[in-house]
């Protein structure tokens, strides 16, 4: 059973930074790209970041790059998001997402997290 | 970047009803659009990827179709369960990007 557990989320005053992570269970981790996706309260989604099985490939949202990086521990099964310079316009449900198909830029999301809850706010 | 226009925002259904939701993109993306499914408190599921195919476990009466740049989910014969939220999501390039959502309800 494919299980992504987030983590890292809480209450955060603007600009500064905090990490977010990813274990990700029953399934071969480095065989598959991995995502972030966030959802702000009661709206829609929004994709943030992705990264391919073997790091070499990382792109972002216009609205993070810069501020967010992407990485991943095949060795430990995790999947990190440092977020810095945040704003209340991060503030948002931050999910976990493992993409479609073995080692293809396949882009879409087939098993999600629970999600872990960022609030940035003074 | 690839906007995704959904439609509607809301609607309301009955038990057994044929529902429709439609995905308009910005410009082509070939086949490259799938469909969650999102239940209060819970992450996505995916329910149809690359427009038409159905995602392992999905019931049938789940279908995706596409015209040129407008995309459809239809559910036939809506069950109790099938009460949700409902995003496109475009797959063709990167930044990756999502319709707004429809939220089906109870009429």
């Amino acid at each position: 059973e494919v299980r992504l557990v987030e983590s890292g989320g809480g209450l955060v005053q603007p600009g500064r930074s905090l990490r977010l992570s990813c274990a990700a269970s029953g399934f071969t981790f480095d065989d598959y790209a991995m995502h972030w996706v966030r959802q702000a309260p009661g709206k829609g989604l929004e994709w943030v970041s992705g990264i391919i099985w073997n790091s070499v490939e990382k792109v972002y949202a216009d609205s993070v790059r810069g501020r967010f990086t992407i990485s991943r521990d095949n060795a430990k099964n995790s999947l990190y998001l440092q977020m810095h310079s945040l704003t209340t316009e991060d503030t948002a449900l931050y999910f976990c997402a493992k993409d479609l198909k073995v080692r293809t830029k396949a882009r879409l999301f087939e098993y999600w997290g629970q999600g872990t809850l960022v609030i940035v706010s003074s | 970047d690839i906007q995704m226009t959904q439609s509607p925002p809301s609607l309301s259904a009955s038990l057994g009803d044929r529902v429709t939701i439609t995905c308009r993109a910005s410009q082509t993306i070939s086949t490259h659009l799938n469909w969650y499914q999102q239940k209060p408190g819970k992450g996505p599921t995916l329910l149809i990827y690359a427009t038409s195919t159905l995602q392992t476990g999905v019931p049938s009466r789940f279908s995706g179709s596409r015209s040129g740049t407008e995309f459809t989910l239809t559910i036939s014969d809506l069950q109790p369960e099938d009460f949700a939220s409902y995003y496109c999501q475009q797959s063709f390039s990167a930044p990756l990007t999502f319709g707004g959502g429809t939220k089906v309800e109870v009429k």
